[in-house]
């Protein structure tokens, strides 16, 4: 079956330290997006990866084909990365592009 | 920053009435999807739509789904007799191409709650 895993469920932080979420997937994939939902509920796209590594900000993903494995990495965490993040990928089948979703992070900042 | 634009943000509905959730995507882009939330679930894919026609749908947008770009700019999803099952978070998206190059949009997201 193909599926979509995140760890961990929940994370908690204090403001500074360095995050980490992963995604592991079980078939070939030909994309991976990092997505951000904020309380209101609305989805952010942060990255999408098919291969290496890509940054923005404070925000890095990676992802290793091999290992079916990705991670999302938030250096010098803020309050206002609370949220929770996504991991969603698009299967490596040309004749579908919808995106099949992990559970989701939940993610919490304290001061 | 382009955005995909979502109407109503929340709509309360009795069941068995139908619903029509309105979506204005990014002008540029070409592939249009539908996907819901059920509260404290997993975003699932329903629906996409490219060239006028649907492309692909799951095994959830049953008969009582349906959707159509009736004037070129809005994207609408209409549920035609709604069930209790149906309440859920209803986003939108929208990419300009389907390689995997291109970045997908996701609206705000309309809540539909039915009662």
């Amino acid at each position: 079956k193909n599926e979509v895993e995140q760890s961990p469920q929940n994370l908690t932080a204090q403001e500074g330290e360095f995050i980490t979420i992963n995604c592991s997937y079980s078939v070939g994939i030909s994309a991976l997006h990092w997505l951000q939902q904020h309380p209101g509920g609305g989805i952010v796209s942060l990255f999408m990866l098919s291969s290496g590594k890509k940054k923005h900000g404070r925000l890095i993903a990676t992802i290793n084909i091999q290992e079916k494995h990705s991670s999302l990495h938030i250096t010098a965490s803020h309050p206002r990365d609370s949220a929770v993040y996504i991991c969603a990928v698009r299967w490596g089948s040309y004749n579908t592009d919808k995106l099949i979703f992990g559970t989701g992070t939940r993610l919490q900042v304290f001061p | 920053e382009p955005e995909v634009t979502q109407t109503p943000s929340h709509q309360v509905t009795q069941m068995g009435q139908e619903v029509i959730l309105r979506c204005v995507p990014i002008s540029n882009h070409l592939y249009f999807y539908w996907y819901r939330q059920i509260l404290g679930q997993k975003v699932e894919f329903l629906v996409s739509f490219y060239n006028n026609e649907i492309s692909e749908k799951s095994e959830i947008f049953d008969d009582q789904f349906s959707v159509e770009r009736p004037d070129g700019s809005n994207f609408t999803l209409k549920i035609r007799s709604t069930k209790l099952e149906d309440s859920a978070m209803y986003f939108c998206a929208s990419r300009t191409g389907v390689f995997s190059g291109n970045t997908i949009y996701f609206g705000e997201g309309s809540w539909l709650t039915v009662v």
